[in-house]
């Protein structure tokens, strides 16, 4: 089953709207989670680092303040896009890494589909 | 940013195909490599990590050459359901650091056809 739950799945929105993604670890705390974007027929993109209690590290030439990250809990971590736009249409997923018997393991959510109009 | 760069694809093969693809990294300080498989509008699911020595998991063999900074995938008789896009996945470590960033490859998809 999964054990990273993201929401929603997909979202369409006017420009100029703000969109807020959710990212849950559900059987186990995530101190850290990453957000990625992936245009079509492109590679996934790191865009932060969620980091739980504390500011998000973001990647060079994502802008902080349009892309805002809340890591308030141990299992929720969120994305907010602000004044989306059109450009801002993609697909983001969130990742979270746990210790498990056989070592170290990425989950990934299920991801989202933004469409901005 | 460091690249990591896959074979350009589309592969299309006949059902029991074997198929190959490779990847190239250009940080030699990569320490963790994995192949990931991608459906459409899916999240990466892991399908192997890739060790220096080499490991196979049923009919998939992932390798690495360290001193070529390459990595390949071969999947032997191939099936309907092995069609997605293959991801190299390299553990970028931030230099002094412990915890590093995945970088992606583009991918490569894979049609396997009846």
């Amino acid at each position: 089953g999964a054990v990273v739950s993201q929401h929603p799945s997909w979202v369409i929105c006017k420009s100029g709207t703000s969109v807020k993604i959710e990212c849950r670890s559900l059987d186990f705390q995530a101190t850290t989670m990453f957000w990625y974007r992936q245009f079509p027929k492109q590679s996934l993109m790191l865009m932060a680092t969620s980091n739980e209690g504390s500011k998000a590290t973001y990647e060079q030439g994502v802008e902080k303040d349009k892309f805002l990250i809340n890591h308030a809990s141990l299992t929720l971590s969120t994305l907010t896009v602000t004044s989306a736009h059109p450009e801002d249409s993609s697909f983001y997923i969130c990742s979270a890494r746990d210790w498990r018997d056989d070592g170290e393991k990425l989950f990934f959510g299920s991801g989202t589909q933004l469409s901005v109009l | 940013r460091k690249e990591v760069e896959q074979d350009p694809g589309p592969f299309n093969v006949p059902e029991g195909a074997t198929v190959a693809f490779n990847c190239t990294y250009s940080n030699s300080a990569s320490q963790s490599f994995f192949w990931y498989r991608q459906d459409c509008r899916k999240e990466p699911k892991l399908l192997m990590s890739v060790y220096s020595s080499g490991n196979e998991d049923g009919r998939f063999t992932a390798q690495l050459n360290r001193a070529s900074q390459y990595i390949s995938l071969l999947i032997r008789d191939s099936k309907l359901s092995d069609s997605a896009t293959y991801l190299c996945v390299v553990n970028e470590l931030n230099y002094g650091g412990s915890q590093g960033n995945l970088i992606f490859g583009k991918g490569t998809k894979l049609s396997v056809k009846p």
